[in-house]
């Protein structure tokens, strides 16, 4: 069945970086975007931007240019997401989660467990 | 950026209950809308996709209605492990993204 399988938690100084990976199993890697979404304790879900696995394209929500940078490695199927210049404000879970459609951008399904980021001093 | 107001921000209800949702979009989005289910500790859920279309697997107590800025998930009757907190989602074609409502808890009265 289709997986995601997320990275570890990470705790972070502010300041630093941040790489989350997403390995990707049951399904054809290149041919659905992965999407990155955050979530901030208590609070709601802010997408973050997606990476297109087949040719590399990325599209980042405004909030995060600049700041994030999408990547993979198809060899392994999986992806990374890179966020540079830590704030308090960044502690969230990062989830992963695939398009529901070849080749386009659509909806999100299935999601990743998610990945506990805490900035702190 | 379109901004997705939902509302009530907490529905209070028992099984068995109809469940009533509502998405608001500050402009039109279309059919371009979903709505997704977490539950504590979890990562979300597709349910609806496309302002109306169930996802794989979910059952058919939920379904969706609306278009254009107006939008409603409703579930028929309530079991016990629907009670979580509901997000609904706008996909904008250009420029592309995406932006979730603030979500609704559905808790048991």
């Amino acid at each position: 069945q289709v997986q995601l399988e997320q990275s570890g938690p990470e705790v972070k100084k502010p300041g630093a970086s941040v790489k989350v990976s997403c390995k990707a199993s049951g399904y054809i890697f290149e041919g659905y975007y992965i999407h990155w979404v955050r979530q901030a304790p208590g609070q709601g879900l802010e997408w973050m931007g997606w990476i297109s696995p087949n040719v590399g394209g990325t599209n980042y929500a405004p909030k995060f240019k600049g700041r994030v940078t999408m990547t993979r490695d198809t060899s392994i199927n999986t992806v990374y997401m890179e966020l540079t210049s830590l704030r308090s404000d960044d502690t969230a879970i990062y989830y992963c989660a695939k398009d529901t459609t070849v080749m386009v951008n659509n909806w999100f399904d299935p999601w990743g467990q998610g990945t506990l980021v805490t900035v702190s001093s | 950026e379109v901004v997705l107001t939902q509302s009530p921000a907490t529905l209070s209800l028992s099984p068995g209950e109809r469940a009533t949702l509502s998405c608001r979009a500050s402009q039109s989005v279309s059919s371009n809308l979903a709505w997704y289910q977490q539950k504590p500790g979890q990562a979300p859920r597709l349910l609806i996709f496309d302002a109306s279309n169930r996802a794989t697997g979910i059952p058919t107590r939920f379904s969706g209605s609306g278009s254009g800025t107006d939008f409603t998930l409703t579930i028929s009757s309530l079991e016990p492990e629907d009670f979580a907190v509901y997000y609904c989602q706008q996909r904008t074609n250009w420029p592309p993204g995406y932006t979730f409502g603030q979500g609704t808890k559905l808790e048991i009265k």
